[in-house]
């Protein structure tokens, strides 16, 4: 089975610390995607990533940045955490038939 | 842009109910449908998928037919479990650079009552 393992369950942060995301996938994917889910607006993209040292924007890039130096790892980056990024965060990865193989998700709290 | 629309929720219905979410989408060209299933506590998992117009995705006793006339891919089960109560996404693939990447409706909660 595919499994996509995010480092973080559950984090609390100060605004404007630095937040680290981590993300890790076991099955060889070429694409790995970041989403924040919140309530009554689903999910929406933040970043993607088809090939190492490749990434693209996605609908909210705004605030975040990524890094993906190897191809199993997939890093979420909040240079400077504010209240309204307090949201849950799921990555994802996948071949090019579509199917995303999410992870647990990793619930962020900003104070 | 590509987006998808679902039926408002939350849904309450009792066990053994017939149970229909509604979900529309507007997309250039001919996306892949999928919805997704996200239990409590959980990341979200694929439930079911159809690839062109009139493909039927099933899977747990769930179904959902690929409707281009009506750009729809309503997700139904004739007997729900109080195990279904879940969030319910439906979503459609777009490609960007060469991967495809979901879109994803606002979610229906599905709450089963014994």
């Amino acid at each position: 089975d595919v499994k996509v393992t995010q480092s973080s369950r559950y984090l609390v942060k100060r605004t404007g610390e630095k937040v680290f995301l981590e993300c890790v996938q076991d099955m060889d994917h070429e694409n790995m995607f970041w989403y924040r889910q919140d309530p009554g607006l689903g999910l929406r993209l933040i970043y993607f990533s088809y090939d190492v040292k490749m990434k693209e924007k996605g609908d909210i890039p705004e605030g975040y940045s990524v890094s993906r130096e190897k191809k199993e790892r997939f890093s979420l980056i909040l240079e400077s955490a504010s209240t309204n990024q307090t949201s849950m965060y799921l990555c994802a990865s996948s071949t090019n038939t579509g199917e995303l193989f999410f992870g647990e998700g990793s619930r962020l709290t900003v104070l | 842009g590509d987006s998808v629309t679902q039926m408002e929720g939350p849904v309450t219905l009792s066990e053994e109910a017939f149970l229909t979410i509604n979900c529309t989408y507007t997309a250039t060209g001919y996306p892949s449908l999928f919805w997704y299933v996200q239990y409590p506590g959980e990341g979200l998992q694929l439930l079911l998928k159809a690839t062109k117009a009139d493909d039927k995705g099933s899977n747990k006793g769930f179904e959902a037919t690929y409707r281009k006339e009506t750009t729809s891919f309503h997700l139904e089960k004739g007997s729900v479990q109080v195990s279904d109560s879940a969030v319910y996404f439906c979503a459609l693939s777009d490609v960007l650079k060469g991967a495809q990447k979901l879109v994803f409706g606002q979610g229906t909660r599905l709450t089963i009552n014994p």
